[in-house]
């Protein structure tokens, strides 16, 4: 089944505690993002990558890292969480082509205290 | 700056109605726009694509259209029934960064029978 995969679902941790969350497609697409969703802010870019190795910022950066080692892989990093990055998070992709349907993963939700 | 916005916010419609959702964005030079259903404590799920050349797409009971000179997007769904409760969202994608998708921040539907 072609799919975005996220883990961990949830999550609870500390200020400070440095914690990576996963994000796996099996549609060998091209493009991945990282995306925060607030209330009343509806959801904005973090990070995205537009094949192996190419990462770029995208709306709202700050706090945040990403890697693509693999094409199929693009974890989120968050070296120092602080409050202010308690979200739910989804991470998608595309083909990066004409018909760039996005495809979303399940979502993180993501408290940091 | 690209700015996209749904009216209204929360919709509360007893079952068979047919129903109109909202979306108009600030820039006309968009890629192509995608209406997405998200779920309570789920991820989003693509429902239409309309290519910024295109005036319409159908799907079953849903029929998306679009009319960029104007900046306006509607989701017609017909004859709602209880399964259609769920935030629903459009995102518009920039013709400068085909993937990146600008979201709405929702519109919220509730069909009671």
């Amino acid at each position: 089944e072609a799919q975005v995969t996220q883990n961990p679902r949830y999550l609870i941790t500390v200020t400070g505690k440095k914690l990576t969350v996963t994000c796996s497609q099996n549609m060998n697409h091209e493009y991945m993002s990282w995306y925060r969703q607030d209330p009343g802010l509806g959801l904005r870019q973090i990070y995205y990558s537009m094949n192996v190795e190419v990462t770029d910022k995208g709306d709202v950066p700050e706090g945040y890292k990403v890697s693509r080692k693999e094409k199929r892989n693009f974890p989120l990093i968050l070296e120092s969480p602080s409050p202010n990055q308690t979200s739910l998070y989804f991470c998608a992709s595309s083909t990066g082509m004409q018909n760039n349907e996005q495809f979303f993963g399940p979502g993180t939700r993501l408290t940091v205290l | 700056k690209q700015e996209v916005t749904q009216i209204p916010a929360a919709l509360s419609v007893p079952e068979g109605e047919n129903l109109v959702l909202n979306c108009s964005f600030t820039d006309s030079a968009i890629y192509n726009l995608q209406w997405f259903r998200q779920d309570p404590g789920k991820g989003l799920t693509s429902l239409l694509l309309i290519q910024s050349s295109q005036r319409e797409q159908t799907s079953g009971r849903l029929n998306a259209s679009l009319d960029k000179s104007s900046g306006r997007s509607t989701l017609y769904i017909a004859a709602s029934q209880p399964g259609d409760s769920a935030t629903y969202l459009c995102a518009v994608s920039l013709s400068y960064n085909t993937d990146k998708l600008i979201f709405g921040t929702g519109t919220r539907l509730q069909v009671f029978p």
